[in-house]
């Protein structure tokens, strides 16, 4: 049982490049989230996924597509990466119960740590 | 989505009881208040979850007033090792209002 496993670990981006990182998960989770953390600025949620075919915008989603087309993966795209995406990038998945039932707790991958130069 | 305002860093010594303090006056009342940490190059994880009054478990436990509007994640006897950011959201309890983290109390804990 992996959890929940980011690809890739590290890249290096020139500006205007583009790329897909992906977050993949085996624990049968609803729910998905691409967050990118830089320092002195905690976690912010780019966009999350409350099911498979579904995709809403996070607070930072300027820059960023995604998509949930199996239940098991989130993919995170940059069409032109910026130096400003320079970032390290989590992604996390819930199993998605709702108030009433079981408290949730959310599962996170190591992290891609991306440089845009 | 409710706010959430906590310390920005807290700093305390081996085999202290530490508590970081969580304000969310917005609190919803379907919302759950929810704990995690975050090691250095590490994704965080989930320590602890409540609802209301009290909830303890093997790393910590978590006291919540009668009127929700704070909550206090307590850690007995710390140790070096618990030197890391702590996050407190507040949100329907199965993540479906997106998981928003703050910045965080970064707790050090010295010798």
């Amino acid at each position: 049982n992996a959890g929940v496993t980011q690809t890739p670990k590290f890249r290096v981006l020139k500006t205007g490049q583009s790329m897909t990182l992906l977050c993949a998960q085996d624990m049968n989770h609803e729910y998905m989230y691409w967050y990118r953390q830089d320092p002195g600025m905690g976690l912010r949620l780019i966009h999350y996924s409350v099911g498979e075919g579904t995709t809403a915008k996070g607070e930072v989603p300027d820059g960023y597509n995604v998509s949930r087309l199996k239940k098991q993966n989130f993919l995170l795209g940059l069409e032109s990466a910026a130096p400003s995406q320079t970032s390290v990038y989590f992604c996390a998945s819930t199993t998605g119960i709702r108030v009433g039932g079981p408290s949730t707790e959310a599962f996170f991958g190591q992290g891609t740590r991306l440089t845009v130069v | 989505l409710a706010k959430t305002t906590q310390p920005i860093s807290m700093d305390s010594y081996e085999g202290q009881e530490v508590n970081i303090t969580c304000s969310h006056n917005n609190i919803a009342t379907n919302d759950y208040i929810t704990w995690y940490q975050q090691f250095p190059s590490q994704g965080p994880r989930f320590i602890i979850q409540g609802y209301k009054t009290k909830v303890t478990n093997e790393v910590a436990s978590l006291f919540i007033p009668a009127d929700r509007k704070s909550s206090t994640l307590s850690l007995p006897r710390v140790s070096l090792s618990d030197t890391a950011v702590y996050y407190c959201l507040v949100g329907e309890g199965g993540g479906a209002d997106g998981l928003t983290f703050g910045k965080g109390t970064h707790l050090i804990i010295q010798p």
